[in-house]
């Protein structure tokens, strides 16, 4: 049984930073990768980027290269996301997912979600 | 990056109804396309991978077609538990990127 289990919700100035940890079970870290999308309120999805655990090789959107940070650490099945530099427009629901390359590429196993509001 | 366009962006439908989404992509994507289902407050579900594909579990009165630019998700017949919010993602090219949602709602 997979399961996503993400870092609660946080609230944080404008120019701070926030970083949230998403816990895997299963065999998700020794065979796919975790990728993260954030949801704005009332709006669609956009993908931040993602990571392959075992390789320990992550892959950013454009737009966010330089302010996100992707990590894993094999040792507890866990992924972060970090994203610096906070504006008000960051503020969003962020997910981890388990991203699965076989005939297209998808993500199958998503976490709860982690609310980041951003305000001074 | 290649833009998804849904439409339409919501519909009102009774239960049994038959219910088409349509989900254009700005260039070619060949068949990878994914259909999500999104409920209030909960994550994502996967339904339809590869344009095609069922995922496991999901009920067969899903069903999806298409390739290049124009894809289609289809109910066969509406249940409750289908009023949702539905998503398209593209996984042609980074960075991967999704429509803009189409919300089923009961008339």
């Amino acid at each position: 049984q997979v399961q996503l289990v993400q870092s609660g919700a946080e609230v944080k100035k404008p120019g701070s930073s926030v970083k949230v940890s998403c816990k895997a079970s299963g065999d998700t870290f020794n065979s796919h990768a975790i990728t993260w999308v954030r949801q704005a309120p009332g709006q669609g999805f956009e993908w931040l980027g993602g990571i392959i655990p075992f390789f320990g090789t992550a892959n950013y959107a454009q737009r966010f290269q330089g302010r996100v940070t992707i990590t894993a650490d094999q040792s507890t099945n866990t992924a972060y996301m970090e994203l610096s530099s906070l504006k008000s427009e960051d503020t969003a629901v962020y997910y981890c997912a388990r991203g699965v390359r076989s005939t297209s590429y998808y993500f199958d196993y998503w976490g709860q979600g982690t609310l980041v509001s951003v305000s001074s | 990056d290649t833009q998804m366009t849904q439409s339409p962006s919501s519909l009102s439908a009774s239960l049994g109804d038959r219910v088409t989404i349509t989900c254009r992509a700005s260039q070619s994507i060949s068949s990878y396309l994914n259909w999500y289902q999104q409920k209030p407050g909960e994550a994502p579900k996967l339904l339809i991978y590869a344009a095609s594909s069922l995922q496991s579990g999901v009920p067969s009165r899903f069903s999806g077609s298409g390739s290049g630019t124009e894809f289609t998700l289809s109910i066969s017949s509406l249940q409750p538990e289908d009023f949702a919010t539905y998503f398209c993602q593209q996984s042609s090219s980074a960075p991967w990127t999704f429509g803009q949602g189409t919300k089923v709602e009961i008339k």
